[in-house]
């Protein structure tokens, strides 16, 4: 069974802190990795995405951090905003010409004013 | 550009009723994609199709079906509703060769 396994579970960050979620993978072939952000009542929507030859991208107040040997990937979010409380998904793909995605569980984060 | 439309958005089944969820995509994406979410299980998929005519199971396949007679529309069926399908569904799509998958908003099934 290939896993996306993700913690924390749940988040609270004052604002302007920084929120920090975990992921780790299993499958070694997995080569492309993004981050999703869902907003309560409405369906996920890409936010970030790496690929293992780098081990981290950066846009915006977002940031991705890839560790290959480790099997870990985060994603950090600098300068927390109220704006930002939203469901977060990990994910990872294999090649081929399928496109299909393995989620992680899932991380509510609730950044306070 | 609508990008991914589900119908309906909310439903009430009984065990035993049988439904389907629409989902269509005006980005003229050749591959479409079924999950479900149930909470803090993050998304499992259904059923994926890589084109008109080609279905094929995900993680989580049973007690649905699909077709994909067109390029647009990706109906998931339900056939004999048990409380287990009680979820979210989240259809999505995206063309080949990106992975960048595109959400709908997602149907809210309840099943008593």
């Amino acid at each position: 069974q290939q896993q996306v396994k993700q913690s924390p579970q749940s988040l609270i960050v004052q604002k302007g802190g920084i929120s920090i979620i975990n992921c780790a993978y299993e499958n070694t072939a997995f080569d492309y990795f993004p981050w999703y952000q869902q907003f309560p009542g409405k369906g996920p929507a890409l936010l970030i995405a790496i690929r293992p030859d780098v081990s981290e991208k950066k846009e915006g107040r977002f940031t991705i951090s890839f560790n290959k040997s480790a099997k870990q990937f985060s994603l950090h979010i600098m300068d927390s905003q109220p704006g930002d409380s939203a469901t977060y998904f990990c994910a990872a793909s294999s090649p081929g010409n399928t496109g299909k995605l393995i989620f992680g569980q899932g991380t509510t984060l609730q950044v306070k004013p | 550009n609508a990008g991914v439309t589900q119908t309906p958005k909310f439903r009430i089944l009984k065990i035993g009723q049988s439904m389907t969820l629409q989902c269509t995509q005006d980005m003229n994406h050749n591959y479409m994609y079924w999950y479900r979410q149930d909470p803090g299980m993050g998304l499992k998929l259904i059923y994926y199709s890589v084109g008109a005519g080609i279905t094929d199971k995900g993680e989580v396949p049973n007690g649905y079906n699909v077709s994909r007679s067109t390029t647009e529309d990706f109906p998931l069926r339900l056939e004999l509703a048990a409380p287990s399908q009680t979820s979210v569904y989240f259809c999505a799509s995206t063309l080949g060769g990106s992975r960048e998958q595109y959400f709908g908003p997602g149907t809210r099934l309840t099943v008593t």
